[in-house]
């Protein structure tokens, strides 16, 4: 089983459509949860963190399961904007210091 | 945003070559990461240092070898390096052992 296993897309949306993400981590122990986007040849860019109760900002909302070890990003009414590819990045403790496993990302396309 | 910035953004060299990468943070963070970013592939963890010191050496080939100097400034010196090395380079920093990281716009290796 991957460390951080996310569906690879890519997911071709129209323009104001809600989409989802799933991620799945296989190590117990994580404690930190993040969603990050990539633009194409760019940077991740850290786009929110992902809290136990669920957390909201604007038009994204993370969710965290930490039974199924599942963690799920929603995209409201995307903009085109939106396009990017998006990381599931999850920390595995190991040697008191921040490992974070990057997800291989899941590509979104909006279109008008 | 200038919160990480690495040099050169764009690097060609030749096997024999020897080139040093340089990543430098303003966040006033005590962890500084080096990445592998290698094409359709997540990023892969090369090398940590927290408080200048190196915690984690993720079976790097010895041809390539980090120094963080300072809690501020890292490098990474190259030397011999072979084809499959060209990639994305990210450097990133991050201020806790649990926190998000954040990342340089990275270097883009090729290697003839």
């Amino acid at each position: 089983r991957k460390e951080v296993e996310q569906d690879p897309g890519p997911f071709n949306v129209p323009e104001g459509a809600t989409v989802a993400f799933n991620c799945t981590y296989s190590n117990s122990a994580s404690q930190s949860f993040f969603w990050y986007r990539q633009d194409c040849r760019k940077e991740p860019k850290l786009l929110m963190s992902v809290y136990s109760s669920g957390n909201e900002d604007g038009r994204f909302t993370a969710q965290l399961n930490r039974a199924s070890q599942y963690i799920s990003l929603l995209i409201r009414d995307s903009k085109l904007s939106d396009s990017a590819t998006y990381l599931c990045v999850v920390n595995f403790p190991t040697g008191g210091y921040n490992k974070l496993i990057f997800g291989a990302g899941t590509r979104l396309a909006v279109h008008p | 945003e200038t919160g990480v910035t690495q040099t050169p953004r764009h690097l060609v060299m030749g096997m024999t070559n020897k080139k040093s990468l340089k990543c430098e943070q303003h966040l006033g963070h005590n962890a500084m990461y080096w990445y592998k970013q290698s094409a359709k592939k997540p990023l892969e963890l090369m090398f940590v240092y927290s408080l200048e010191e190196r915690v984690e050496n993720n079976s790097v080939p010895s041809r390539f070898s980090p120094e963080c100097p300072n809690s501020s400034h890292l490098f990474l010196h190259l030397h011999t390096l072979q084809p499959e090395d060209s990639a994305l380079y990210l450097c990133a920093s991050s201020r806790d052992r649990v926190g998000p990281q954040h990342f340089g716009d990275g270097t883009r290796l090729s290697i003839l």
